[in-house]
């Protein structure tokens, strides 16, 4: 059974500051690994998916990396700012389901 | 509509009561997908559709949840007799078509059910 696992659990940075979000996972056998966001109350917004056969995906400040063999995906985001505060989920799909892992908690600090 | 939409928001029951929760797709989106979702945990599968058709009921936990689509766009997850154990966020989710690399899965809002 996929095991998907987020670490840290929380992370409380200053604003402006670079960091790393990581995604760990047990089956390689993916189709691909997708980062959402999720804010309190809320639903989970789609940030970069990336394919099984890709290395990593940009958008804006964010770079999400995808090493499938080691079963390792980061979360790299840039200059991190007070509006980036949310939970962080990645989630590994194989056929019509979905595994997430539970989240990073993030606050960036004004 | 521009997105998924569940209703209701919030809903409280008591423990052995029926619920029901309703999930709009995305127009035009043949799959649709239900989780769910504990505090402090990610959203965990229940049921995926393609079209009318559950393709894949798995992650129901019991014969209390069932869930249908029977025009292949709204959906309904039923809850028989309740449990306080079903407390959570049941979030929906459509994409365009299921399956392949590349497909994405939009989500709704949740509902919070809370059964006292």
């Amino acid at each position: 059974k996929q095991e998907v696992t987020q670490i840290p659990a929380a992370l409380s940075v200053p604003e402006g500051e670079n960091l790393v979000l990581n995604c760990s996972f047990t089956d390689s056998a993916i189709y691909n690994l997708q980062w959402f966001r999720q804010d309190p109350g809320k639903g989970l917004t789609s940030l970069l998916l990336i394919q099984s056969s890709q290395r990593e995906q940009t958008s804006g400040r964010l770079n999400a990396s995808l090493d499938k063999s080691s079963g390792r995906s980061t979360l790299y985001i840039a200059a991190s700012q007070p509006g980036d505060s949310a939970t962080y989920l990645c989630a590994v799909r194989r056929h019509n389901d979905m595994r997430f892992g539970a989240g990073t908690r993030l606050t960036v600090k004004p | 509509g521009a997105g998924v939409s569940q209703t209701p928001s919030n809903k409280v029951t008591e423990k052995g009561k029926y619920v029901e929760l309703r999930c709009d797709p995305i127009s035009g989106h043949t799959a649709l997908y239900w989780y769910r979702q504990s505090l402090g945990q990610g959203p965990e599968f229940l049921i995926y559709f393609q079209g009318t058709g559950a393709a894949d009921d798995s992650g129901l936990p019991n014969d209390r949840f069932f869930a249908v689509r029977p025009e292949g766009s709204v959906s309904t997850l039923k809850i028989q007799r309740t449990e306080r154990g079903d407390s959570a966020v049941y979030l929906c989710a459509s994409s365009l078509q299921a399956g392949g690399p590349t497909d994405t899965q939009y989500f709704g809002p949740g509902t919070r059910l809370t059964v006292l």
